[in-house]
């Protein structure tokens, strides 16, 4: 799976949006944009994913570039409960067996 | 969205005695689970990855003796640290990915672990 690179920590006003860079510059044709969330001693929590289209759900938008070199997680209103770590990942999405890698992620400090 | 479970929530023991993770899918059959570990202020590491009926496939550095998983049924996983060390203290979190659902993986709220 392709490597990604993402900014250790980013604050954020609360009810303001929280746009999250991520970098993957060595991403294939098949693999997916992946994002999951983490708050603190809880297990990750899925967010969204988009082959190369821009998405959006209940949760966020994902926008990624046409070169699908990047991609930015938008949360439109932060809250302070949206206080966790973010993680981007590629992954290929049609094989069950691939396991998710984690890397460093993006710590989200949301502030009244 | 498909919920999967984890008991206990937490566990302290002494050193030399073993513990077992349950890890369960509430609602959808998972043909595939992962095992991740993870230290304080660290990212998630994956242990195993175990498919129901065979054998679990570890991750270099992991040893398959001290870190059993048995993956019974399609909706259960359990994975046993024997002999726990303190050193094994950590946040253990499982995966399932369901037959349905784009393979999503769906994680458990996760075991803290604390061997004295």
């Amino acid at each position: 799976d392709a490597k990604t690179t993402q900014p250790p920590s980013m604050d954020c006003a609360e009810g303001r949006a929280a746009n999250l860079p991520c970098n993957h510059s060595t991403i294939s044709g098949n693999e997916y944009v992946y994002w999951y969330r983490q708050i603190h001693s809880q297990g990750p929590q899925y967010i969204i994913h988009g082959l190369k289209n821009n998405e959006t759900n209940e949760m966020a938008s994902l926008i990624i570039t046409e070169d699908r070199k990047s991609s930015t997680l938008i949360l439109p209103h932060a809250t302070l409960r949206d206080t966790a770590v973010y993680y981007c990942i590629v992954r290929v999405a049609n094989n069950a067996g691939n396991m998710l890698t984690f890397g460093g992620g993006t710590r989200l400090m949301v502030k009244p | 969205g498909a919920v999967v479970s984890q008991h206990p929530s937490w566990v302290i023991c002494k050193s030399g005695t073993s513990v077992k993770i349950e890890c369960r899918s509430l609602d959808f059959q998972a043909t595939t689970m992962f095992w991740y570990r993870q230290f304080p202020k660290q990212s998630l590491m994956l242990m195993a990855t175990s498919n129901e009926g065979s054998k679990a496939t570890y991750e270099q550095g992991v040893e398959k003796d001290k870190f059993l998983i048995n993956h019974a049924s399609l909706t259960l996983s359990t994975l046993t640290v024997t002999s726990a060390h303190p050193e094994d203290s950590s946040f253990y979190i499982c995966s399932a990915i369901g037959t349905s659902g784009g393979n999503k993986q769906f994680f458990g709220p996760g075991t803290r672990l604390t061997v004295l």
